[in-house]
């Protein structure tokens, strides 16, 4: 069973726009970590953020933030004023205490000029 | 520091064939984990390690696949034999501790199967 869903296939927008990747998860466990990934066209797979599921505290990085939501089940992900090097395939992912990371499908980011 | 290095970058092989795919993971890192992107199923684990021991592998397609940790600082996955359907971008990656530990990924294998 899937475990981790992004609703979104595909995004796009035009550069300077803020836009929000939601990501649902559904987990039993009172112990679990959420991450995000970015793969740019070049392929590679960059870490993001790691949260664990006692710290519902948000997160900001630069023009990158987090909103996580027990009570919706939801870890999502803000890009503010996107940038065209922002484009990319991003990830959210699910780990049980002690398992691998479980991936969502992505969403496809497109920012053009 | 050296990330994951994963070999060969570009895999191409005609159906039939062994396709053995290699990962060197980080030094020190305790777990190490395979796992393969397709446009259609997405990023899918295929087998973790802990301390060069299988520990989940019900991600392995079937048989004709299978991997091996024979020391830290190695890894193979093995497809006997290849099959057209097996095209895939295979990532190896490693973390300092167990599963739920951010994942360093390597640049990953393109493997083409004719």
């Amino acid at each position: 069973a899937q475990k981790v869903t992004q609703a979104q296939t595909e995004i796009s927008v035009v550069e300077k726009e803020d836009v929000t990747l939601d990501c649902v998860y559904e987990t039993r466990d009172t112990t679990y970590y959420l991450f995000w990934y970015k793969q740019p066209p070049s392929g590679e797979l960059v870490f993001l953020i790691r949260r664990n599921s006692f710290d519902e505290q948000n997160e900001i990085s630069g023009r990158y933030s987090w909103n996580f939501q027990k009570s919706t089940s939801s870890f999502n992900f803000t890009i503010t004023a996107s940038q065209v090097v922002d484009s990319a395939v991003y990830f959210c992912a699910l780990s049980e205490a002690g398992y691998a990371l479980n991936f969502g499908k992505g969403t496809s980011l497109l920012v053009t000029p | 520091d050296a990330g994951v290095i994963q070999s060969p970058r570009h895999e191409v092989t005609e159906m039939g064939q062994e396709v053995t795919l290699r990962c060197k993971p980080i030094s020190g890192h305790n777990s190490l984990f395979w796992y393969r992107q397709t446009m259609m199923r997405g990023l899918e684990l295929l087998i973790y390690f802990n301390n060069n021991v299988p520990i989940d592998d019900s991600g392995m397609p079937e048989d004709r696949f299978s991997a091996k940790m024979p020391n830290a600082s190695f890894s193979t996955l093995k497809i006997q034999p290849s099959e057209p359907r097996d095209s895939a971008v295979y990532f190896c990656a490693s973390s300092p501790g167990q599963g739920s530990e951010k994942l360093f990924f390597g640049s990953g294998t393109q493997l083409s199967v004719l």
